[in-house]
């Protein structure tokens, strides 16, 4: 089964902290992505990579970026975490781009940003 | 970005009965997807059907596509307490990006 971990289940940083989350996955998937997931909003893109060294903004990048400098590790950056920044973020993973697989994902990290 | 709309948004059934969920979309996919989320957790991947196909089954899942229509139908036979979840359609079109509906919550009551 494919595993895709996330650092931490739940965090607590304050504003203008430099936030890091962590994604780890297991079966050599080329594609990740990171998502947040707020009520009523459903899951929103905040960015993917396709392979290493590579990413595309998704729907809702500001004030996020993205570091992924291996395969199997896709990093999501909050340069300088902000109150509206608190919510559950999402890792998942995906084989073979543009393909019809499904999307593994992790356990989610909430973050509070106090 | 394109969004799929799952509807009802919430749904209280007896465990035994059979939970049908809806879902839309506005445009052109490659395949609709739906996903259960347990409290607190990841997403779970249930079922993935193409755009050329119109049912699929996956033990007590089925699922209906209809593209003239843009809609999809998520149905669960013979409900049971594990199933009370979130549930969730995504939609893969030409962008190559997954657009979630904002889910669907199912309680199941013993």
């Amino acid at each position: 089964d494919v595993k895709v971990t996330q650092s931490s289940r739940y965090l607590v940083k304050r504003t203008g902290e430099k936030v890091f989350l962590e994604c780890v996955q297991d079966m050599d998937h080329e594609n990740m992505f990171w998502y947040r997931q707020d009520p009523g909003l459903g899951l929103r893109l905040i960015y993917f990579s396709y392979d290493v060294k590579m990413k595309e903004k998704g729907d809702i990048p500001e004030g996020y970026s993205v570091s992924r400098e291996k395969k199997e590790r896709f990093s999501l950056i909050l340069e300088s975490a902000s109150t509206n920044q608190t919510s559950m973020y999402l890792c998942a993973s995906s084989s073979l781009w543009g393909s019809n697989q499904p999307q593994h994902f992790g356990d989610g990290t909430r973050l509070s940003i106090l | 970005s394109q969004q799929g709309e799952e509807d009802p948004q919430a749904l209280s059934i007896q465990e035994g009965e059979n939970a049908t969920m809806n879902c839309s979309y506005k445009t052109s996919i490659n395949n609709l997807q739906w996903y259960r989320q347990n409290s607190g957790r990841g997403l779970v991947h249930l079922i993935l059907i193409r755009s050329n196909e119109r049912e699929k089954h996956s033990g007590r899942l089925r699922v209906t596509l209809d593209t003239s229509k843009k809609s999809s139908s998520l149905l669960i036979t013979a409900s049971r307490a594990a199933d009370t979840a979130s549930y969730f359609c995504a939609t893969h079109g030409r962008n190559n990006r997954l657009a979630f509906g904002k889910g669907n919550q199912v309680v199941v009551i013993p």
